[in-house]
């Protein structure tokens, strides 16, 4: 089955640790995406990457940080400098070319107390 | 900067009815508008949108752009309780490929 995991999908950790997500798609998608939802808000971007090492910065990148060593997957660091990191993260890849729609991973929720 | 603005907030309606959904934009050189329904987790993707007053249609779902007045609407007939979800409204630059900027969504709720 092709699609989008991320894992886990709830996860707790204690303020001042970083903690990673992960994020890993087989549907041969160049472009990977992080977002963060926040209760009641869209989603805004973290950061994104079009191809394998190498990505950018989106609209919150601020005490985060990304590696794209490979196609497949695209781990999302959240460091102890993320002022408010209690949130529900998304993962999204995208294929080349004209098709705009992006494909959604089930999202993990990030507890930091 | 970017925006969308995505109008109303929720939305309470009993089975049936038809509703529309709002979406306008600023965007520095549009790409397109996409439209995605979000019912418990991951965002799954609606609609494209690119030219003005072309008409894009799903079942019960349609949706058209209006790129003169930079605006967007999702319509839904005969609504259903499925069709509770966020529904999400992003625009794409043409620069930046790639890069979508979201609006905070619609949150529907269909009573039976």
């Amino acid at each position: 089955d092709g699609g989008i995991t991320q894992s886990p999908k709830y996860l707790f950790r204690k303020e001042g640790q970083n903690v990673t997500l992960s994020c890993e798609q087989n549907l041969n998608h160049d472009a990977m995406y992080w977002y963060r939802q926040d209760p009641g808000q869209g989603l805004r971007l973290i950061y994104y990457s079009q191809i394998v090492n190498d990505f950018q910065k989106g609209d919150i990148a601020e005490g985060y940080s990304v590696s794209r060593e490979k196609k497949e997957s695209f781990p999302l660091t959240v460091t102890s400098a993320q002022k408010n990191p209690t949130a529900f993260y998304l993962c999204a890849s995208r294929p080349s070319g004209e098709r705009n729609e992006q494909y959604f991973g089930p999202g993990t929720r990030l507890t930091v107390t | 900067e970017d925006k969308v603005v995505q109008s109303p907030l929720s939305l309470v309606v009993h089975e049936g009815d038809t509703v529309t959904l709002n979406c306008s934009y600023e965007v520095t050189n549009f790409r397109s508008l996409l439209w995605y329904k979000q019912e418990k987790k991951a965002p799954t993707f609606l609609f494209m949108l690119t030219s003005s007053g072309i008409e894009k249609k799903s079942g019960r779902l349609s949706s058209i752009l209006d790129k003169k007045e930079l605006f967007s609407i999702l319509n839904i007939t005969a609504t259903q309780t499925g069709d509770s979800a966020v529904y999400l409204c992003a625009v794409e630059r043409g620069t930046n490929a790639g890069k979508s900027t979201f609006g905070d969504g619609t949150t529907l709720t269909v009573k039976p």
